[in-house]
């Protein structure tokens, strides 16, 4: 059975940093044609992209956050751990870490989701 | 960044309908799409991956098509559970775009 849960703070005030851990199971993230993926959603909003590491270390964050974002994976705890620095009151929303598994010939798509965790940004 | 259209934005139907939901990608990414179901306070559900394959366990009625630009989703005969809000995915360039959604409401 596949289960991630993201775990973290819920509340951070403006310009600190974030730090999110994704804690999964039933998978390991050194095997070949997996990754892990975080993901957002603001509230009413739809989902954003944010970052993502892959089985061979192999990272990809979005253009727009990232010089605010640091992914890094822990193999042996099966563990992903997301930064974000200098949080602002729009980064309020839902964060989600998933699994992304390659299916043949057709590419990386996420299978597997935390229940995601409400980080709300505010003084 | 590729971005994604999805039409409509909202979608109001009645159960036993056929509805269709599409996606629009501002570049071609060939048929690296996935579709993806949200309700209410849970995370989404994948649908369909590579435009049309349907991802295991997923009820039949839900089918995908298209390549290059244009996707859609299909829902063959709309039930209950389906209410819900529906995003595309692009997987074929970083960062892994998502679509606007699309809400389908009961009529």
């Amino acid at each position: 059975q596949i289960t991630l849960k993201e775990s973290g703070p819920t509340l951070v005030k403006p310009t600190q940093t974030l730090t999110l851990t994704c804690t999964f199971s039933g998978f390991s993230l050194s095997n070949s044609g997996v990754g892990v993926g975080w993901i957002r959603q603001p509230p009413g909003k739809a989902l954003e992209w944010l970052a993502l590491i892959y089985w061979n270390d192999d990272k990809h964050s979005s253009p727009s956050l990232k010089s605010r974002l640091t992914i890094t994976k822990d193999t042996s705890k099966n563990q992903v751990v997301l930064t974000m620095t200098n949080m602002d009151p729009v980064d309020t929303a839902t964060y989600y870490c998933a699994r992304l598994f390659y299916y043949d010939s057709s590419g990386y798509y996420v299978d597997y989701w935390g229940q995601g965790t409400l980080v709300t940004v505010s003084s | 960044d590729i971005q994604l259209t999805q039409s409509p934005s909202f979608l109001s139907a009645s159960v036993g309908d056929r509805v269709t939901i599409t996606c629009r990608a501002s570049q071609d990414i060939n048929s690296y799409l996935a579709w993806y179901q949200q309700k209410p306070g849970k995370a989404p559900k994948l649908l369909i991956y590579a435009a049309s394959a349907l991802q295991s366990g997923v009820p039949s009625r839900f089918s995908g098509s298209g390549s290059g630009t244009d996707f859609t989703l299909t829902i063959s005969s709309l039930q209950p559970e389906d209410f819900a809000t529906y995003y595309c995915q692009q997987v074929n360039n970083y960062p892994f775009t998502f679509g606007p959604g699309t809400k389908l409401i009961i009529k």
